[in-house]
C-alpha cells in the first residue's frame, strides 16, 4: 500500500525554540495533506488541511502563526511549531490523500516533547 | 454533545473471543464510516471503510452501520493477541474536503 513517512519520529526541544516535522508521501502524489494532533488517551484532532501550492486551512482554535504549515510540493508537507511550549508536547500525525484512488493514508506520527 | 461518542474502555478479552466495539454520532452529514486500528505510539491504519447501512465483512472483521440510529459497530471474530490496540471510529462528511472526525478510541487487550 501507499506509504506516508514522517520525520522525525521523536523530537525533544527546548521551550521557546521552533521545531519542524516533515510528512512525505513516498510513492504517490498527495494533493491534500492533513495534520492532526493527539494527546495521550485522546482522539486525533484535525489541526489543518493543506493543499499543494496554497495556504493551509486551519481548524477553529488552532493558531496559524504558531503552527506553520507548508505544502510546497505534491510529496512533502511540513509542520513547524514555533516558540514551542510544554503544552505543545503531543503526538502529531499527518495523512495524505491520493489523487488516483482517493484514499487517505496516515503517517507513523511524530512525538514532540517540549522541555 | 460531542459529534462522536466512543467508549474508551479499556476492554480485555480472552483470545478467541468475539469483540464488539461501538460508536454513536450526532452529525447527520456524516456519510462515510471507517474503523482504524492504532498500535501504541504509531499512526492509525485503516481497517474498514463503508458508506451505507448494513454489514461489511473483511476476514475476521465486520463493520456494521445503522444510519437511522447513527450507530456503527466493529466486530472482531476469533480475536488474537495481535489485535491488542486502540480502535478508532472515524467519520467523513459528504463534502469534498475529506476531513475525518475521530472517536476517542477504545483500548483493546486480547489476553493469550
Amino acid at each position: 500500500g501507499a506509504v506516508v513517512s514522517q520525520h522525525p519520529s521523536r523530537v525533544i526541544c527546548k521551550s521557546g525554540t521552533s521545531v519542524k516535522i516533515e510528512c512525505r508521501s513516498l510513492d504517490f502524489q498527495a494533493t491534500t495533506m492533513f495534520w492532526y494532533r493527539q494527546f495521550p488517551k485522546q482522539s486525533l484532532m484535525l489541526m489543518a488541511t493543506s493543499n499543494e501550492g496554497s495556504k493551509a486551512t486551519y481548524e477553529q482554535g488552532v493558531e496559524k502563526d504558531k503552527f506553520l504549515i507548508n505544502h510546497a510540493s505534491l510529496t512533502l508537507s511540513t509542520l513547524t511549531v514555533t516558540s514551542a511550549h510544554p503544552e505543545d508536547s503531543s503526538f502529531y500525525i499527518c495523512s495524505a490523500l491520493t489523487g488516483g484512488s482517493n484514499t487517505i493514508y496516515f503517517g507513523e506520527g511524530s512525538w514532540l516533547t517540549v522541555v | 454533545q460531542k459529534e462522536v461518542e466512543q467508549d474508551p474502555g479499556p476492554l480485555s478479552v480472552p483470545e478467541g473471543a468475539i469483540v464488539s466495539l461501538n460508536c454513536t454520532y450526532s452529525n447527520s452529514a456524516f456519510q462515510y464510516f471507517m474503523w482504524y486500528r492504532q498500535y501504541s505510539r504509531k499512526g492509525p491504519e485503516l481497517l474498514m471503510y463503508t458508506y451505507s447501512s448494513g454489514n461489511k465483512e473483511d476476514g475476521r472483521f465486520t463493520a456494521q452501520v445503522d444510519k437511522s440510529s447513527k450507530y456503527i459497530s466493529l466486530f472482531i471474530r476469533d480475536s488474537q493477541p495481535s489485535d491488542s490496540a486502540t480502535y478508532l471510529c472515524a467519520y467523513e462528511g459528504s463534502g469534498s474536503a475529506r476531513q475525518l472526525t475521530f472517536g476517542s478510541g477504545t483500548q483493546l487487550t486480547v489476553l493469550p
